[in-house]
């Protein structure tokens, strides 16, 4: 079993649907990031997390320490969202990232 | 553009050699991380440095070492290269080990 799971792995939506994006991960975090990978390969990190939500336009990202779990939300999807989204977490203060295997995501007008 | 720059873009070389590949931060930033993304490994972390000292180790082989320069720039060495080594090398920093990290457009190599 992967440290970090994500689901689904693949999500088809129409443009304008609300999308969520889940990550469990079975170790203790400092902290959790949420990176969004384009097809043309370039990653962008969206947010990093330790505990609560965090918004910033369109998306939102969610953290439960307790139940080592976090969501990241896409309201109003549009088919420039489509993209790799990938969980990653910090492991304990050993600065060693894990990641997950990714949800793609493809949004049709 | 995150202000991370990585050269080259794309390497192409034979099993057995040696590559180096060159990542410069964003200006003032201290940490520099590497990592690998091959097809069927997915992304993994392989080493962070912050301010030219080692802070941590992920799935490096022997075969790669790294190092962060006092000017901050940062080299990933990979020596015997083999098929399996093929894969995207990116780099990423940060303010603090504990900021945002912003990655590079990362470096594309292929072992024929």
């Amino acid at each position: 079993k992967n440290e970090v799971e994500q689901s689904p792995q693949n999500l088809t939506a129409q443009e304008g649907e609300f999308i969520t994006i889940n990550c469990s991960y079975s170790v203790g975090i400092s902290a959790l990031h949420w990176l969004q990978q384009h097809p043309g390969g370039g990653i962008v990190s969206l947010f990093m997390l330790s505990s609560g939500k965090k918004k910033h336009g369109r998306l939102i990202a969610t953290i439960n320490i307790q139940e080592k779990h976090s969501s990241l939300h896409i309201t109003a999807s549009h088919p420039r969202d489509s993209a790799v989204y990938i969980c990653a977490v910090e492991v304990g203060n050993t600065d060693k990232l894990i990641f997950g295997t990714g949800t793609r995501l493809q949004v049709f007008p | 553009d995150s202000g991370v720059t990585q050269t080259p873009k794309h390497l192409i070389t034979a099993t057995g050699q040696r590559v180096t590949l060159r990542c410069s931060p964003r200006s003032g930033d201290l940490s520099v991380y590497w990592y690998q993304q091959s097809l069927d490994q997915g992304l993994q972390f392989l080493i962070h440095y912050y301010n030219g000292e080692e802070r941590a180790k992920g799935n490096i082989l022997e075969r790669f070492s790294a190092q962060q320069f006092p000017d901050l720039h940062s080299e990933l060495n990979l020596s015997s290269l083999e098929l399996g080594d093929s894969a995207l090398y990116f780099c990423a920093s940060s303010r603090e080990r504990t900021d945002t990290q912003y990655f590079g457009p990362g470096t594309r190599l292929t072992v024929l």
